[in-house]
Order: structure tokens, then C-alpha cells, then sequence
């Protein structure tokens, strides 16, 4: 079993939908959670960071840590076509070493 | 400013050519990664530097050179490349944890390279 799990899509819906975008994960120890976004043949760009569990909102982006089920999302309101690209979680567990553990990424193809 | 810049964009060399790739930060971290990334794969860690020094190898190939310069640079030394290691080259920089940093990595958009 991988220590993060994550659909890797394709995940195509119209404008305006609301996403919800999932890891899921094995180790308990993780205490720092990612989301990236990363466009075609970029790097990828940091959205949300949270610690332990809880939700945290940033414009149209929620993320969402539920530590009892080793869970966590990310929402996308009023989503775009420039939502389009692949989004990747990510987390860490907090014994200075580090090193993030990632999702195999998400693809998100938003049509206008 | 959260921005890491990498030079060159793009790079294609042979495998006998000797390549050096650049990043470079000025946000004040002193934690700096190069990860690797194939297409449709997450990135891959290699090294990490802490304080300019090397505190993480990832049992990366010899042919890959790391090299910390300064708090704001890091370099990856390229000799005698194979063409299975064409990828994307990121580097990234974060606080660090013994300062009181989050260790949140910020990323750069990374080199393409690619090997003959």
C-alpha cells in the first residue's frame, strides 16, 4: 500500500462546478499537508499549506484535513478553465527530515 | 516574494557533455531541494541542502553533481547523462524547521533537459 493515495484522474467538469480534489494516507505521524497546483510543463505552485486537522479557506480554494480518517481534500467554487492542470498533494511528518511524501497528482480539465 | 528562479528553461546535451543547472532564492530559507519529475509522475527528491550543506542524497547516480554556493544558490553538476535521466529538474526552498521555519517548499518552474 502507498503511504498517499490520489485519483489521477482525468477529472473533467463544466465551469462553475464545484471540485473536490482527495488524498488519502496510511501513516499517522503526518502532521503538514500540501496542495500544489502544476500547470503543463511547470513547477508546481503552492495553494494551500495546513497542519494538522481542520479546514482552512483561501478565496475559492478550501482544503480540508480530517486526521481520523486520514483524509484530506481540497475544493475549487466557481471553477475556471485556468483550474485546469494537475493538482498534487502532499504531507510531511514533523522528524526534521524533510522530505514530502506526494500524491500521484490529480488531473482537472475545467470546459468552458 | 515566494519566487525561485532556475536557468536555463530548456537544456539538451549529449552524454558526454559536462551541464550545470542553476537556482536561485532570496526569501531567506536555508533549506534548498532538487527533485526530479517525469511526465505524469509527482516529483521525485534527490538532494537537500540545509545551511549549504548536504543533509539528504536520495542515493541519486554520481553522474549528478549538488552544489550549495551560498544561502541563495545551488547548482546541479551534470556529467555523462544517460537519456532515461530526461525529466524536469525542480528546485525548491523552504523555511527550516530548527529556525522555526514550516518547511513549506516553494518551487521553481524548473528545467526541462534533455539528454541525446
Amino acid at each position: 500500500q502507498k503511504e498517499v493515495e490520489q485519483d489521477p484522474g482525468p477529472l473533467s467538469v463544466p465551469e462553475g462546478a464545484i471540485v473536490s480534489l482527495n488524498c488519502t494516507y496510511s501513516n499517522s505521524a503526518f502532521q503538514y499537508f500540501m496542495w500544489y497546483r502544476q500547470y503543463s510543463r511547470k513547477g508546481p505552485e503552492l495553494l494551500m499549506y495546513t497542519y494538522s486537522s481542520g479546514n482552512k479557506e483561501d478565496g475559492r480554494f478550501t482544503a480540508q484535513v480530517d486526521k481520523s480518517s486520514k483524509y484530506i481534500s481540497l475544493f475549487i467554487r466557481d471553477s475556471q478553465p485556468s483550474d485546469s492542470a494537475t493538482y498534487l498533494c502532499a504531507m510531511m511528518a514533523p522528524t526534521g527530515t524533510y522530505k514530502y511524501i506526494f500524491g500521484t497528482g490529480t488531473r482537472l480539465k475545467v470546459l468552458a | 516574494d515566494t519566487e525561485v528562479t532556475q536557468t536555463p528553461k530548456h537544456l539538451v546535451m549529449g552524454m558526454t557533455n559536462k551541464k550545470s543547472l542553476k537556482c536561485e532564492q532570496h526569501m531567506g530559507h536555508r533549506a534548498m531541494y532538487w527533485y526530479k519529475q517525469k511526465a505524469k509522475k509527482p516529483p521525485e527528491l534527490m538532494f537537500v541542502y540545509s545551511y549549504e550543506k548536504l543533509s539528504i542524497n536520495e542515493s541519486v547516480p554520481s553522474r549528478f553533481s549538488p552544489e550549495c554556493p551560498n544561502s541563495s544558490l545551488l547548482n546541479l553538476h551534470l556529467h555523462a547523462l544517460q537519456p532515461e535521466d530526461s525529466a524536469l529538474y525542480l528546485c525548491a526552498s523552504s523555511q527550516d524547521r530548527t529556525s522555526g521555519g514550516t518547511d513549506t517548499q516553494y518551487f521553481g518552474p524548473g528545467t526541462r533537459l534533455t539528454v541525446l
